[in-house]
């Protein structure tokens, strides 16, 4: 079993439309969750970071950790063709040096 | 401010080359990583440094060799290249430990072993 499992779509959803995107983990250490974003033939971006369960929200786009489900979620509400790119779950240990990451998720908002 | 930068964009050797990639950061950070990226397989992390002098293994290492001689710049060694090491390699840095800090992102260099 993989650490992190990501389905790597793609996701195509009209603009406007709620973009759900997840990973699950095995490791129950894991203890700090990102999410990356990487625009085509560009280096990957953090877009958030949570160390927590629970919600934590920026603007348009809301991440979510469940740690006794192992699972996390990242929602991108009133999506524009400006989020289309993949979305990289990464997590890791405290003190750790090495992100373990998803395959990455790619989406595509059709305007 | 540059913050992180990768030479060379793209590259293509032959089996049994060498070549290095420089990676060089202005944001004054402390560690450093390489990683590369490859259809269905996400990052990987092949080595990475925790400050100038230093460096250490990540996940993928074989094959590959790193020096960290000055504090802005890691570089990245292909002793004798072979086909399975063709992938987008990526330079990040953090000022932090990674589970504490913002990684940032070179824009990559795609290298093709023939």
């Amino acid at each position: 079993q993989k650490e992190v499992e990501q389905d790597p779509g793609p996701l195509s959803v009209p603009e406007g439309a709620i973009v759900s995107l997840n990973c699950t983990y095995s490791n129950s250490a894991f203890q700090y969750f990102m999410w990356y974003r990487q625009y085509s033939r560009k280096g990957p971006e953090l877009l958030m970071y949570t160390y927590s369960s629970g919600n934590k929200e920026d603007g348009r786009f809301t991440a979510q950790v469940d740690k006794s489900s192992k699972y996390i979620s990242l929602f991108i509400r009133d999506s524009q063709p400006s989020d289309s790119a993949t979305y990289l779950c990464a997590m890791t240990v405290y003190g750790n040096n090495r992100l373990a990451f998803g395959k990455g998720n790619q989406v595509v908002v059709i305007p | 401010n540059a913050g992180v930068t990768q030479t060379p964009k793209f590259r293509v050797l032959k089996t049994g080359q060498s070549m290095t990639l420089l990676c060089a950061q202005d944001m004054n950070h402390e560690y450093m990583y390489w990683y590369r990226q490859d259809p269905g397989m996400g990052l990987r992390l092949i080595h990475y440094s925790v400050g100038e002098g230093t460096t250490a293994k990540g996940e993928v290492p074989d094959g590959y060799n790193v020096s960290r001689l000055k504090k802005q710049n890691f570089l990245l060694g292909l002793e004798s290249a072979a086909p399975s090491q063709t992938s987008v390699y990526f330079c990040a840095s953090s000022g932090l430990a990674a589970s504490t800090d913002t990684q940032y992102f070179g824009p990559g260099t795609r290298l093709t072993v023939l």
